[in-house]
C-alpha cells in the first residue's frame, strides 16, 4: 500500500521552543493532508485539514497559531507546534489522500512529542 | 458523518475467527462504512472499506447488512498480532472527506 512517513518519530524539547513534525506522502501525490492527536489511551482527534497551495481548515477547539501548518507541495506538509508546553505532549499523526483515490486514507507512524 | 457503536473489548482465541461488530443505524446513503486498526504506539493501518456488498481482501471481510445499519468485520484466523484497537468509521464518499474516529475495540487475541 501508500507509504506516509513522518519525521521525527520522537521529539522531546523544552517548554516555550516550537516543534516541526513533517509528513510526506513518498509513493504518491496527496492534495490533502489531515492532521490528528491523541492523548494516551484516547482515540484520535482530527486537529486540521491541510490543502496543498491553501490554508488549512481548522476543527473547532483547535487553535490555529499554535498548531501552524503547511503543505507547500503534494508530497508535503508540515505541523509546528509553538511556544509549546507541557499540555502539548502528545502523539500526532498525519493521514494522506492519494490524487489518485481509491478510498484508502494512509496513515503515517505518528510522532510523539513530549514537552519538558 | 454518521457515529459509529462498537463494544469497548472483545478476545479471540488465537487461530479461530474474530468477529467485530460494529452498529451504524443513522448511515446516510453516500456512506461508506471504513474499519482500521490501531497497534499500540503506531498510526492506524487501513483494512478495507465497503458501501453495500460485501467486501473480501488479504486482511479481512466486510459484511455489511442489506439495511446498512450495521456491520462485521471479520479476520478469519486471528493471530497474536492482530491485537489492536479496531476502529469503524462511517466517512461519505471524496477525496478530502474526513475521517473522524470514534473510540473503537480493544481486540486481545489470548494464546
Amino acid at each position: 500500500g501508500a507509504v506516509v512517513s513522518q519525521h521525527p518519530s520522537r521529539v522531546i524539547c523544552k517548554s516555550g521552543t516550537s516543534v516541526k513534525i513533517e509528513c510526506r506522502s513518498l509513493d504518491f501525490q496527496a492534495t490533502t493532508m489531515f492532521w490528528y492527536r491523541q492523548f494516551p489511551k484516547q482515540s484520535l482527534m482530527l486537529m486540521a485539514t491541510s490543502n496543498e497551495g491553501s490554508k488549512a481548515t481548522y476543527e473547532q477547539g483547535v487553535e490555529k497559531d499554535k498548531f501552524l501548518i503547511n503543505h507547500a507541495s503534494l508530497t508535503l506538509s508540515t505541523l509546528t507546534v509553538t511556544s509549546a508546553h507541557p499540555e502539548d505532549s502528545s502523539f500526532y499523526i498525519c493521514s494522506a489522500v492519494n490524487l489518485l483515490f481509491t478510498g484508502e486514507l494512509f496513515f503515517g507512524e505518528g510522532s510523539r512529542l513530549t514537552v519538558l | 458523518d454518521a457515529k459509529t457503536t462498537q463494544p469497548p473489548s472483545m478476545d479471540c482465541a488465537e487461530g479461530r475467527a474474530a468477529n467485530l461488530p460494529c452498529n451504524h443505524s443513522t448511515i446516510s446513503g453516500n456512506e461508506y462504512v471504513y474499519w482500521y486498526r490501531q497497534i499500540h504506539s503506531q498510526g492506524p493501518q487501513y483494512i478495507i472499506h465497503g458501501l453495500k456488498n460485501n467486501e473480501t481482501n488479504e486482511m479481512a471481510s466486510l459484511i455489511i447488512t442489506e439495511d446498512r445499519k450495521s456491520s462485521t468485520l471479520i479476520l478469519p484466523h486471528a493471530t497474536l498480532r492482530d491485537t489492536a484497537v479496531y476502529y469503524c468509521i462511517v466517512r461519505s464518499g471524496g477525496a478530502t472527506n474526513k475521517l473522524i474516529f470514534g473510540t473503537g475495540t480493544l481486540l486481545a487475541v489470548q494464546p
